[in-house]
């Protein structure tokens, strides 16, 4: 167990469906993260949290819809997705990176949400 | 644009041997570097780090190595066991900018062990 827990671990939805990624940390982390990881292809950022703050959009489709309501806790609402949405959805956390002490760059990672869009 | 590779998407090994998995990267400037491990079904996790002003930093079983003057990081796992088969990622990040949002993930390079 890594402190991250992701839910649900699969989902299968229809381009019109409305449904939500959780990712849930007890880790007292400060930071969290949404990663989309594809076959093949490097894991790719899409969201960072700090501090309930959106810090980071890389330039994610408007379909995909983060939500922080507290340190502890990330959504991910999707609508309208795509086939190509289809990958596994990561989520993260992390210390806050300007804490003293602190490993810069260790990521605590979730098993992942397997998305699938028919 | 800035990139950080693997040389090879799949290593073979014997269970026993010695495993070396190769990253390069291409941005000069980062200053931290991570390994990370995957194994199927699971998330990635953290394996071991190096900060740019070493070269060299041990773990159990795992020795990172990093070469500034190539841009080249390795894993080298000793003693490779079947519970070290996963994808093995490398990531930097550029410290400075203070946000582990730049942290920059390669592709991935799968380990097989064979008994």
């Amino acid at each position: 167990e890594t402190g991250v827990t992701q839910t649900p671990r699969h989902l299968v939805m229809g381009m019109t469906n409305k449904k939500s990624l959780k990712c849930e940390q007890h880790l007292g982390h400060n930071a969290m993260y949404w990663y989309k990881q594809s076959a093949k292809k490097p894991l790719e950022l899409m969201f960072v949290y700090n501090f309930k703050e959106q810090t980071e959009n890389n330039s994610v489709p408007s379909r995909f819809s983060p939500e922080c309501p507290n340190s502890s806790h990330l959504f991910l609402h999707l609508h309208t997705l795509q086939p190509e949405d289809s990958a596994l959805y990561l989520c993260a956390s992390s210390h806050d990176v300007m804490e003293p002490g602190q490993k810069v760059g260790e990521l605590f990672f979730g098993e992942g949400s397997r998305l699938t869009v028919l | 644009g800035e990139s950080v590779g693997l040389h090879l998407p799949t290593l073979s090994v014997q269970e026993g041997d010695n495993s070396i998995i190769n990253c390069a990267y291409s941005n000069s400037a980062s200053d931290y570097f991570i390994w990370y491990k995957q194994e199927s079904g699971k998330g990635p996790q953290f394996i071991i780090d190096i900060r740019s002003n070493m070269d060299k930093r041990q773990g159990q079983r795992v020795t990172v190595l990093l070469n500034k003057t190539v841009k080249h990081l390795s894993l080298q796992i000793a003693a490779t066991q079947p519970g070290d088969s996963a994808v093995y990622f490398c990531a930097e990040n550029l410290t400075k900018t203070g946000a582990n949002s730049k942290l920059t993930f390669g592709k991935g390079i799968t380990l097989s062990v064979r008994p």
